[in-house]
């Protein structure tokens, strides 16, 4: 089955500084990879995604990268904020079989002021 | 607010007893999932279900089962609990089983075995 993993654990930078969190996964077959942000004490939330077919995702500050060929992807957060410390998750899901979303073990971002 | 609705949110019982997670999804979703978040882990996914039927099933132990109803409300079925049970539960729901939907989480249920 797939299997995800997700690199460092734990992550410090200064604010301002860029964050990158690094996820290599198993199954050539998965499509999608969302990435999901847990603030202490409250549910993940998804905060990008991409799809196969695309290499690269930007959303304001966040950026995702997908390298199908070597089956990794990255999250990466620029400018961060205090407030960007959280868990962050990645996942990986295949369509049309199984369909379950198969998480990483979380990156614990601390952005310090 | 997700829309995802866990109840309890939290649960303190004994170590071989029974309990009853139970997940309201978002309104117009047929698909639940469900995991399990342990002290310093990550998501492991348990089982999923996609208008009343089972989907798909990750590393559920056989004291667990999980069922979907009609109204597409979900139950999570914990027995003989034992300590190392304790943990957050996640439910989760999405518009369709397909697995390039977003999925959107429940505030969970922290589970604690005593």
């Amino acid at each position: 089955g797939e299997n995800v993993e997700q690199h460092p654990s734990t992550l410090s930078v200064q604010e301002g500084d860029s964050a990158v969190i690094k996820c290599t996964y198993s199954d050539s077959a998965s499509n999608y990879f969302p990435w999901y942000k847990q603030e202490l004490g409250k549910r993940p939330q998804l905060i990008i995604d991409i799809r196969s077919n695309v290499g690269e995702k930007k959303d304001q500050r966040i950026a995702v990268t997908l390298n199908k060929t070597a089956k990794h992807f990255s999250l990466h957060i620029t400018e961060t904020q205090p407030e960007d410390s959280a868990v962050y998750f990645c996942a990986a899901s295949i369509a049309g079989g199984s369909e379950k979303l198969v998480f990483g073990k979380g990156t614990k971002l601390t952005v310090n002021p | 607010d997700s829309g995802v609705t866990q109840t309890p949110k939290h649960l303190i019982t004994a170590t071989g007893q029974r309990v009853t997670l139970r997940c309201s999804p978002r309104s117009g979703d047929l698909s639940v999932y469900w995991y399990q978040q342990s002290l310093d882990q990550g998501l492991q996914f348990l089982i999923q279900y996609y208008n009343g039927e089972e989907r798909a099933k990750g590393n559920i132990l056989e004291r667990f089962s999980a069922q979907q109803f009609p109204d597409l409300h979900s139950e999570l079925n914990l027995s003989s609990l034992e300590l190392g049970d304790s943990a957050l539960y996640f439910c989760a729901s999405s518009v369709q089983a397909g697995s390039d939907t977003e999925a959107f989480f429940g505030q969970g249920t922290r589970l604690t075995v005593v």
